[in-house]
């Protein structure tokens, strides 16, 4: 099974802020990478899906990058409504492992 | 719109099984993988395994083999998620999610609303 590996767990940060997560897989996983906006009690939320595509309606501030086993999902301009749990998944082989998240605190 | 639809809040008791239900609308059911998902109380995502619609194939992640069984009936578009075995700490909100992507770059662009499962004697 391939591992993803997400750091920080957790981060603090202002409105205003530039955020950036990042995600490594235990192998090449070529671009076959997602990130997901989680807030309490709703379902994940697609952002950046095949490493760098913006999913339709999702803000541009929010960016992604990488290949093969290192990726950043990059928040520019931190909004109120971004403090959520942020979600990295590999699609390169089942089974489709999920990284343990990254909780964006409000400072 | 694409919309997944999924059934209640369950409480069970160890060793019960569960049925979780997941009814798709918007699109045609047959075209698009469904994966499940689940996630224990303040704890990650953890992906459960995944169901073609279109024949029933499916593949399970090793954590879950020869307890979950995903089925699904197509006359109703709707995909059925059983755990059986329940121990506690199965208890967890558990989502279906529809694949996007279309064999490129797969990604699950729709989620059901998440149904709370809880085992408890």
């Amino acid at each position: 099974d391939i591992q993803m590996t997400q750091s920080p767990s957790s981060l603090s940060a202002s409105v205003g802020d530039r955020v950036t997560i990042t995600c490594r897989a235990s192998q090449s996983i070529n671009s076959y990478l997602n990130w997901y906006q989680q807030k309490p009690g709703k379902a994940p939320n697609l952002l950046i899906y095949a490493a760098s595509s913006l999913q339709s309606g999702v803000p541009s501030r929010f960016s992604g990058s990488g290949s093969g086993t290192d990726f950043t999902l990059t928040i520019s301009n931190l909004q109120p409504e971004d403090f959520a749990s942020y979600y990295c998944q590999q699609s390169y082989s089942t089974p489709r492992t999920f990284g343990q998240g990254t909780k964006v605190e409000i400072k | 719109q694409v919309q997944l639809v999924q059934s209640g809040a369950e409480v069970k008791k160890p060793g019960a099984s569960v049925k979780v239900s997941c009814k798709a609308s918007g699109y045609t059911f047959t075209v698009y993988y469904v994966h499940w998902v689940r996630q224990a109380p303040g704890q990650g995502l953890e992906w459960m395994g995944r169901i073609n619609p279109n024949g029933g194939g499916t593949h399970y992640a090793q954590n879950f083999q020869g307890r979950v069984t995903m089925t699904t009936d197509t006359s109703i578009s709707t995909a059925l998620m059983e755990l059986s075995s329940l121990r506690s700490d199965d208890t967890a909100v558990y989502y279906c999610a529809r694949e996007g992507g279309g064999g490129s770059f797969p990604r699950l662009e729709t989620w059901g609303q998440g149904t709370l499962v809880t085992v408890s004697s």
